[in-house]
Protein backbone atom coordinates (compact mmCIF):
# COMPACT_ATOMS: atom_id res chain seq x y z
CA UNK A 1 0.00 0.00 0.00
CA UNK A 2 1.49 3.60 -0.99
CA UNK A 3 1.90 5.34 2.04
CA UNK A 4 4.10 8.38 4.38
CA UNK A 5 4.14 6.93 7.33
CA UNK A 6 5.15 9.21 10.77
CA UNK A 7 6.58 7.44 13.62
CA UNK A 8 5.81 8.18 16.61
CA UNK A 9 2.08 9.45 16.21
CA UNK A 10 1.62 11.32 19.60
CA UNK A 11 5.00 12.41 21.85
CA UNK A 12 5.11 14.40 25.21
CA UNK A 13 8.48 15.21 26.06
CA UNK A 14 10.54 18.03 28.41
CA UNK A 15 12.43 20.87 27.60
CA UNK A 16 15.75 20.22 25.84
CA UNK A 17 15.66 16.86 25.33
CA UNK A 18 16.73 15.85 21.59
CA UNK A 19 13.70 13.93 19.73
CA UNK A 20 13.44 12.91 16.22
CA UNK A 21 10.49 12.28 14.66
CA UNK A 22 10.58 10.23 11.70
CA UNK A 23 9.08 9.96 8.12
CA UNK A 24 9.28 7.75 5.37
CA UNK A 25 7.57 7.20 2.16
CA UNK A 26 6.91 4.03 -0.36
CA UNK A 27 6.00 5.86 -3.49
CA UNK A 28 9.76 6.85 -4.69
CA UNK A 29 9.06 10.55 -4.15
CA UNK A 30 11.64 13.15 -4.42
CA UNK A 31 10.01 15.57 -2.59
CA UNK A 32 9.06 15.64 0.30
CA UNK A 33 8.22 18.44 3.28
CA UNK A 34 7.62 18.89 7.31
CA UNK A 35 4.83 21.34 8.46
CA UNK A 36 3.71 22.57 11.43
CA UNK A 37 -0.14 22.82 12.07
CA UNK A 38 -0.76 25.41 15.11
CA UNK A 39 -4.74 26.68 15.62
CA UNK A 40 -5.66 29.69 13.11
CA UNK A 41 -2.26 29.74 11.35
CA UNK A 42 -2.48 26.46 9.12
CA UNK A 43 -0.15 24.94 7.96
CA UNK A 44 3.63 26.30 7.63
CA UNK A 45 6.15 24.44 6.26
CA UNK A 46 9.24 23.80 8.41
CA UNK A 47 11.86 22.58 5.75
CA UNK A 48 11.29 20.45 2.24
CA UNK A 49 14.16 18.62 0.33
CA UNK A 50 13.79 18.31 -3.66
CA UNK A 51 15.54 15.24 -3.46
CA UNK A 52 18.33 13.08 -1.75
CA UNK A 53 21.15 15.56 0.08
CA UNK A 54 18.72 18.81 -1.19
CA UNK A 55 17.29 20.12 1.35
CA UNK A 56 15.80 23.42 2.06
CA UNK A 57 14.06 25.72 4.39
CA UNK A 58 10.43 26.71 4.53
CA UNK A 59 8.93 29.79 6.34
CA UNK A 60 9.52 28.08 10.04
CA UNK A 61 12.86 26.68 10.10
CA UNK A 62 14.30 27.65 13.44
CA UNK A 63 14.80 25.26 15.97
CA UNK A 64 14.51 22.04 13.69
CA UNK A 65 16.92 19.92 11.73
CA UNK A 66 16.13 17.39 8.72
CA UNK A 67 18.48 15.13 6.50
CA UNK A 68 17.53 13.59 3.39
CA UNK A 69 20.24 10.91 2.99
CA UNK A 70 17.87 8.52 1.74
CA UNK A 71 15.15 8.94 -0.75
CA UNK A 72 12.12 7.30 1.31
CA UNK A 73 13.49 8.74 4.75
CA UNK A 74 13.11 12.81 5.86
CA UNK A 75 13.30 12.94 9.56
CA UNK A 76 12.82 16.18 11.60
CA UNK A 77 15.54 16.95 14.13
CA UNK A 78 14.44 18.96 17.12
CA UNK A 79 18.26 19.39 19.30
CA UNK A 80 16.58 21.27 21.95
CA UNK A 81 12.75 21.19 22.04
CA UNK A 82 11.15 24.26 23.66
CA UNK A 83 7.29 24.72 24.57
CA UNK A 84 6.51 26.71 21.31
CA UNK A 85 6.76 23.74 19.76
CA UNK A 86 3.76 22.00 20.99
CA UNK A 87 2.68 21.68 17.96
CA UNK A 88 0.81 18.88 15.21
CA UNK A 89 3.55 17.89 12.53
CA UNK A 90 2.98 16.31 9.08
CA UNK A 91 5.51 15.09 6.62
CA UNK A 92 4.46 14.90 2.88
CA UNK A 93 5.96 13.67 0.04
CA UNK A 94 5.34 14.38 -3.86
CA UNK A 95 6.64 12.59 -6.87
CA UNK A 96 7.92 15.30 -8.24
CA UNK A 97 6.27 19.02 -6.92
CA UNK A 98 7.91 20.61 -10.20
CA UNK A 99 5.31 18.89 -12.05
CA UNK A 100 2.43 19.74 -10.13
CA UNK A 101 2.13 16.15 -8.79
CA UNK A 102 -0.06 15.82 -5.75
CA UNK A 103 1.53 16.12 -1.84
CA UNK A 104 0.27 12.95 -0.19
CA UNK A 105 0.33 13.66 3.80
CA UNK A 106 1.23 11.30 6.44
CA UNK A 107 -1.37 10.71 9.30
CA UNK A 108 0.66 13.26 11.50
CA UNK A 109 2.59 13.65 14.86
CA UNK A 110 1.23 15.36 18.35
CA UNK A 111 4.36 16.70 19.99
CA UNK A 112 3.68 18.16 23.58
CA UNK A 113 7.12 20.01 25.40
CA UNK A 114 6.58 20.81 28.89
CA UNK B 1 8.25 36.05 0.49
CA UNK B 2 4.81 34.74 -0.81
CA UNK B 3 1.88 35.38 2.10
CA UNK B 4 -1.46 33.76 1.59
CA UNK B 5 -4.83 35.12 2.71
CA UNK B 6 -8.05 33.07 3.52
CA UNK B 7 -11.97 34.26 3.87
CA UNK B 8 -13.91 33.96 5.74
CA UNK B 9 -12.37 31.86 8.63
CA UNK B 10 -15.71 30.06 9.26
CA UNK B 11 -18.70 29.68 7.11
CA UNK B 12 -22.12 27.93 7.67
CA UNK B 13 -24.40 26.89 4.48
CA UNK B 14 -27.65 24.82 4.79
CA UNK B 15 -27.43 21.34 3.09
CA UNK B 16 -28.13 21.73 -0.84
CA UNK B 17 -26.43 25.72 -0.90
CA UNK B 18 -23.05 27.14 -2.69
CA UNK B 19 -20.64 27.49 -0.69
CA UNK B 20 -17.52 30.11 -1.56
CA UNK B 21 -13.83 30.38 0.17
CA UNK B 22 -11.33 32.99 -1.39
CA UNK B 23 -7.65 33.02 -0.89
CA UNK B 24 -5.35 35.86 -2.01
CA UNK B 25 -1.85 35.74 -2.64
CA UNK B 26 1.48 38.13 -2.80
CA UNK B 27 3.65 36.72 -4.93
CA UNK B 28 3.04 37.65 -8.82
CA UNK B 29 5.28 34.33 -9.32
CA UNK B 30 3.32 31.92 -7.71
CA UNK B 31 1.98 29.62 -10.29
CA UNK B 32 0.43 26.42 -8.96
CA UNK B 33 -2.31 26.96 -6.37
CA UNK B 34 -4.08 23.90 -4.43
CA UNK B 35 -7.09 23.09 -2.13
CA UNK B 36 -6.98 20.67 0.49
CA UNK B 37 -9.84 19.21 2.86
CA UNK B 38 -9.16 18.10 6.39
CA UNK B 39 -11.93 16.50 8.76
CA UNK B 40 -11.26 16.48 12.45
CA UNK B 41 -8.38 14.36 13.26
CA UNK B 42 -7.09 13.06 9.87
CA UNK B 43 -4.46 14.41 7.50
CA UNK B 44 -5.19 17.15 4.80
CA UNK B 45 -6.41 15.73 1.05
CA UNK B 46 -5.85 17.24 -2.16
CA UNK B 47 -9.42 17.77 -3.27
CA UNK B 48 -8.50 20.23 -6.42
CA UNK B 49 -6.04 22.19 -7.95
CA UNK B 50 -5.42 25.22 -10.71
CA UNK B 51 -1.95 25.85 -12.23
CA UNK B 52 -1.73 29.50 -13.56
CA UNK B 53 -2.10 29.16 -17.74
CA UNK B 54 -5.65 27.98 -16.18
CA UNK B 55 -8.30 30.05 -15.76
CA UNK B 56 -10.90 27.53 -14.16
CA UNK B 57 -11.44 24.13 -13.22
CA UNK B 58 -14.03 21.69 -12.65
CA UNK B 59 -14.62 18.43 -10.81
CA UNK B 60 -18.12 17.40 -10.12
CA UNK B 61 -19.58 19.84 -7.10
CA UNK B 62 -15.79 21.55 -6.77
CA UNK B 63 -14.75 23.72 -9.07
CA UNK B 64 -11.61 26.43 -8.86
CA UNK B 65 -11.44 29.63 -10.29
CA UNK B 66 -7.90 32.08 -10.65
CA UNK B 67 -7.51 35.75 -11.24
CA UNK B 68 -3.57 36.52 -12.07
CA UNK B 69 -4.15 39.80 -12.43
CA UNK B 70 -5.90 40.49 -9.08
CA UNK B 71 -3.89 37.51 -7.26
CA UNK B 72 -6.69 35.46 -5.89
CA UNK B 73 -8.17 32.10 -6.38
CA UNK B 74 -11.64 30.88 -5.21
CA UNK B 75 -13.04 27.14 -4.09
CA UNK B 76 -16.60 26.99 -5.41
CA UNK B 77 -18.65 23.60 -3.55
CA UNK B 78 -21.99 23.43 -5.16
CA UNK B 79 -25.21 21.36 -3.68
CA UNK B 80 -22.98 20.91 -0.23
CA UNK B 81 -23.59 17.84 1.69
CA UNK B 82 -23.17 17.01 5.55
CA UNK B 83 -20.13 15.23 4.24
CA UNK B 84 -18.09 18.43 3.26
CA UNK B 85 -17.88 19.89 6.50
CA UNK B 86 -14.31 19.89 7.48
CA UNK B 87 -11.77 22.43 7.68
CA UNK B 88 -10.56 23.80 3.98
CA UNK B 89 -6.64 25.28 3.37
CA UNK B 90 -5.82 26.94 0.09
CA UNK B 91 -2.16 27.28 -0.66
CA UNK B 92 -0.02 28.46 -3.07
CA UNK B 93 3.66 27.60 -4.81
CA UNK B 94 6.09 28.04 -7.20
CA UNK B 95 6.66 25.38 -9.92
CA UNK B 96 9.49 24.37 -9.60
CA UNK B 97 8.68 22.98 -5.92
CA UNK B 98 10.14 26.28 -3.65
CA UNK B 99 8.19 26.31 -0.14
CA UNK B 100 4.39 26.11 -0.23
CA UNK B 101 2.86 28.68 2.11
CA UNK B 102 -0.68 27.63 3.21
CA UNK B 103 -3.47 30.00 3.81
CA UNK B 104 -5.04 29.67 7.94
CA UNK B 105 -8.04 27.93 7.20
CA UNK B 106 -11.76 27.85 6.86
CA UNK B 107 -13.96 26.09 8.91
CA UNK B 108 -17.29 24.86 6.67
CA UNK B 109 -20.53 23.68 8.19
CA UNK B 110 -23.07 22.32 6.21
CA UNK B 111 -26.30 22.22 8.39
CA UNK B 112 -28.55 19.97 7.51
Amino acid sequence: EAQVTQNPRYLITVTGKKLTVTCSQNMNHEYMSWYRQDPGLGLRQIYYSMNVEVTDKGDVPEGYKVSRKEKRNFPLILESPSPNQTSLYFCASSLALARFDEQYFGPGTRLTVT
Amino acid sequence: GENVEQHPSTLSVQEGDSAVIKCTYSDSASNYFPWYKQELGKRPQLIIDIRSNVGEKKDQRIAVTLNKTAKHFSLHITETQPEDSAVYFCAASLSYGQNFVFGPGTRLSVLP
